[in-house]
């Protein structure tokens, strides 16, 4: 069975762009959460969807946002980019079976903010 | 809120060493607990998990018990090899109507022949 994929791997932005990154679970995943990892800050949560609605959500402004299609492939979207963008975003599926939340993460998406 | 602390790294030790990663937790309720690593140039991968207090968790010679008393769910291996070397991270989850999941800090773990 194929893990999480994301893409782009690596991406190149400057401030004030804005980006789409794109996620796609393994089969039969339902539930895709982004994260934004980086040195300082570490693993922080972005938002979960689950059946193409935003569950849950971080403490993140609104320039990021996300969405989730009907075959559970999710991409988020962070708009006006800043310095302090730059980061590791991670994108992890899940079954949500048996009330908890074992996650697949995938490789990651390294944004750099020039 | 909820939020998961675990010791600052980076923790240092010989092959065959003895390792203990601690990790303690705040959550209302009752949440499932994980630890996941992630090795040099790769994504997370989880490692092992407990569901319910007094679970314990296993998987490659890594060993960590869900102690409600102690909100902790520290993370031990008797004997660790270089292929070990990583960083270690503890999360929790909770079903709030969809699930959040909250991850400690990470530990680096360097394992020196």
């Amino acid at each position: 069975k194929a893990g999480v994929t994301q893409t782009p791997r690596y991406l190149i932005k400057t401030r004030g762009q804005q980006v789409t990154l794109s996620c796609s679970p393994i089969s039969g995943h339902r539930s895709v959460s982004w994260y934004q990892q980086t040195p300082g800050q570490g693993l922080q949560f972005l938002f979960e969807y689950f059946s193409e609605t935003q569950r849950n959500k971080g403490n993140f402004p609104g320039r990021f946002s996300g969405r989730q299609f009907s075959n559970s492939r999710s991409e988020m979207n962070v708009s006006t980019l800043e310095l302090g963008d730059s980061a590791l975003y991670l994108c992890a599926s899940s079954l949500v079976q048996g009330g908890d939340n074992e996650q697949f993460f995938g490789p990651g998406t390294r944004l750099t903010v020039l | 809120g909820d939020s998961v602390t675990q010791m600052e790294g980076p923790v240092t030790l010989s092959e065959e060493a003895f390792l203990t990663i601690n990790c303690t937790y705040t959550a209302t309720g009752y949440p499932s607990l994980f630890w996941y690593v992630q090795y040099p140039g790769e994504g997370l991968q989880l490692l092992l998990k407990a569901t319910k207090a007094d679970d314990k968790g296993s998987n490659k010679g890594f060993e960590a018990t869900y102690r409600k008393e102690t909100t902790s769910f520290h993370l031990e291996k008797g004997s660790v090899q270089v292929s070990d070397s990583a960083v270690y991270f503890c999360a929790l989850s909770r079903n709030t109507g969809g699930f959040k999941t909250i991850f400690g800090a990470g530990t680096r773990l360097f394992v020196k022949a």
